[in-house]
């Protein structure tokens, strides 16, 4: 089954930007019929869905962070990836990447990567 | 946005007790809700898609009901392994949202 994996810096300094890539394994990005995403979750606090991207790049954000960020694919190396700009103290969370499945009548995130806890500090 | 309300926020449960979540949507999502199960520590894992699908794997204990914008998540028989936080997110529209989630512990 499609493994999904988050790497990147654990720590960030503020006003600085965040940068995760997520590799894809068992499976090809582009193959069938899927969207890849990022989500976060601050330490005891619930989900956050922060955008998709296709595999031919087609991007949707979350309108609350759209100005920050920026998503990207590279179909060579199955992989996408998260950036993140002018980050605070609010974005330390840990970063989910995620398989999002959809047809004529069903959309649901059907596999997930472990998460990255990312922090922000000087 | 399309904002999910959760209840409880958490419950504590015997082992064999039905135990039932409730979501709630601020507006129409028709069937397109999903359930995720969360364990400490761990990443979410898909429970049930579009109300009541429920995914491979996930034991038949777990059922999901809707009536118009109120979504339910019954597991009939509490089991040790099923302590969790549970979390249901919408699909009908952009920006996916969550709800807060309840947090399912074992008395």
């Amino acid at each position: 089954q499609v493994q999904l994996q988050e790497s990147g810096p654990g720590l960030v300094k503020p006003s600085q930007t965040l940068s995760l890539t997520c590799s894809v394994s068992a499976g090809s990005i582009s193959s069938g019929s899927y969207y890849w995403n990022w989500i976060r979750q601050p330490a005891g606090k619930a989900l956050e869905w922060i955008g998709r991207i296709s595999a031919i790049g087609s991007t949707d954000y979350n309108p609350s962070l759209k100005s920050r960020v920026t998503m990207s694919v590279d179909a060579s190396k199955n992989q996408f990836s998260l950036e993140l700009s002018s980050v605070t103290a609010a974005d330390t969370a840990i970063y989910y990447c995620a398989r999002y499945y959809y047809d004529s009548s069903a959309f649901y995130l059907d596999y997930w990567g472990q998460g990255t806890l990312v922090t922000v500090s000087s | 946005d399309i904002q999910m309300t959760q209840s409880p926020s958490s419950l504590s449960a015997s082992v064999g007790d039905r135990v039932t979540l409730t979501c709630r949507a601020s507006q129409s999502i028709t069937r397109h809700l999903n359930w995720y199960q969360q364990k400490a520590g761990k990443a979410p894992k898909l429970l049930m898609s579009v109300t009541s699908n429920l995914h491979s794997g996930v034991p038949s204990r777990f059922t999901g009901s809707r009536s118009g914008t109120d979504f339910t998540l019954t597991i009939s028989s509490l089991q040790p392994e099923d302590s969790a936080t549970y979390y249901c997110q919408q699909s009908q529209s952009l920006p996916l949202t969550f709800g807060g989630g309840t947090k399912v512990d074992i008395k």
